[in-house]
Formats: C-alpha cells, sequence, structure tokens
C-alpha cells in the first residue's frame, strides 16, 4: 500500500501568512495527488486535483505543485476560513488519505 | 446540483453488520468516469478511504478491511449501499460517502452519518 506522510502535523500562522504544508508519498504516485479542507463540524472539501489543478470556485490564494513523491500545498494568504485541517490523497490507486495537517491562529 | 446523503442506524452492538445507504441527486452512475466512494473519520482522527464502486461496476476496496466490506450500487434509485460485517468499536466513526469524477479525487460529499458501535 502507499503511505502518505504530511507536515507539519500541527502549524500555527496568522491571518495574512504564507502556508505550506508537504505530502510525502511512500512510492512514485506520478502527478496523482488530491488536497482538500475540512473545516471543524463539516465534510472535507476539495481544493485541488491532479496535483496542481485548482478546483472551479476554489480561492487562488491556494497552489499546488510537485509530483512524484514530494507535493505541497501553499496558500499565499491565509484567511481566517482557512483555520482548518488539510489532507492529501493518493485518489487512483490505493486512494489512501495522509494523516492531516491542522492549521491553528497563531 | 450533486447532493448525497447517508443513512443507517447510529449505533450497532458489536459483532453486528452495519448498512449505510448513499442517496444521491445530480448525477447517473451509469455515467462513464462517474463513482462513489464511502470514507470514514473516528473521532478526532484522520480520513480512511474504505470502498468506491464505478459507473462500469468495478469495485475497489481498501485492503485491510476488504474481507469485511461489501459496496453495491441501485442505479434506478439512485444510490450506494455499503455493509460491513463483524463490527467492532474501533469502527465507531462518522461515515461519508462522496462523488468520484475519473480518479481526480471526491468532488462531493455528504454530510456524514455518526456511527457508534457499543453494547
Amino acid at each position: 500500500d502507499i503511505q502518505l506522510t504530511q507536515s507539519p502535523s500541527f502549524l500555527s500562522a496568522s491571518v495574512g501568512d504564507r502556508v505550506t504544508i508537504t505530502c510525502r508519498a511512500s512510492q512514485d504516485i506520478r502527478n496523482n495527488l488530491a488536497w482538500y479542507r475540512q473545516k471543524p463540524g463539516e465534510a472535507p472539501n476539495l481544493l485541488i486535483y491532479i496535483a496542481s489543478t485548482l478546483r472551479t470556485g476554489v480561492p487562488t490564494r491556494f497552489s499546488g505543485s510537485g509530483s512524484g513523491t514530494e507535493f505541497t500545498l501553499t496558500i499565499t494568504s491565509l484567511q481566517p476560513e482557512d483555520f482548518a485541517t488539510y489532507y492529501c490523497q493518493e485518489p487512483n490507486g490505493y486512494r489512501t488519505f495522509g494523516g492531516g495537517t491542522k492549521v491553528e491562529i497563531k | 446540483q450533486i447532493t448525497l446523503k447517508e443513512s443507517g442506524p447510529t449505533l450497532v452492538k458489536p459483532t453486528q453488520t452495519l448498512t449505510l445507504t448513499c442517496t444521491f441527486s445530480g448525477f447517473s452512475l451509469t455515467t462513464s468516469g462517474l463513482g462513489v466512494g464511502w470514507i470514514r473519520q473516528p473521532p478526532g482522527k484522520a480520513l480512511e478511504w474504505l470502498a468506491s464502486i464505478y459507473w462500469d461496476d468495478d469495485k475497489q476496496y481498501t485492503s485491510s478491511l476488504k474481507s469485511r466490506l461489501t459496496i453495491t450500487k441501485d442505479t434506478s434509485n439512485s444510490q450506494v449501499v455499503l455493509t460491513m460485517t463483524n463490527v467492532d468499536p474501533v469502527d465507531t466513526a462518522t461515515y461519508y460517502c462522496a462523488y468520484s469524477l475519473f480518479v481526480w479525487g471526491f468532488h462531493y460529499w455528504g454530510q456524514g452519518a455518526l456511527v457508534t458501535v457499543s453494547s
């Protein structure tokens, strides 16, 4: 099975900060990676797919990059609604999710 | 507008079989490239993909639970059913169903259904 390791697990940031989250795969998954944001008490929401394609309607402050085994999600200017937990997922083969990164208010 | 909603018991006893139904609208599971998956999330923990079924009736299961899971679809009633046998308290979680487009991830999610396994 493919393992996805996210880092950091927690991060504290302020509104307006630039934030980067990393997702590392245990084997080459090419560009088969999706990113989700989950606000407390809500279902996850897809932000990015195929590693770097922004889903329609998602703000442009979100961007994704990477291929192979290392991927990043960047939020250029953190907004209040972005304090949430973020998950990466390999949606093609094993459909594994990463362990999550919780973004908290500093 | 695509919507999905999970339904099923809120409380199940250990060793029983759990049956969850996902009722959806806004798409047909006969359309090429579409799928519906089940994902669960224990309280305070990460997401775990369980199973997916596709327009061509292809079925995929997570390897760790494959022997306990069955996923089926009823296209005429726009439903997908997940059964999990021999449940245990560690299966306590919020169970989500979600719509997938090709292999691009889960684009739409239900609100989730909390299932507690306890005697």
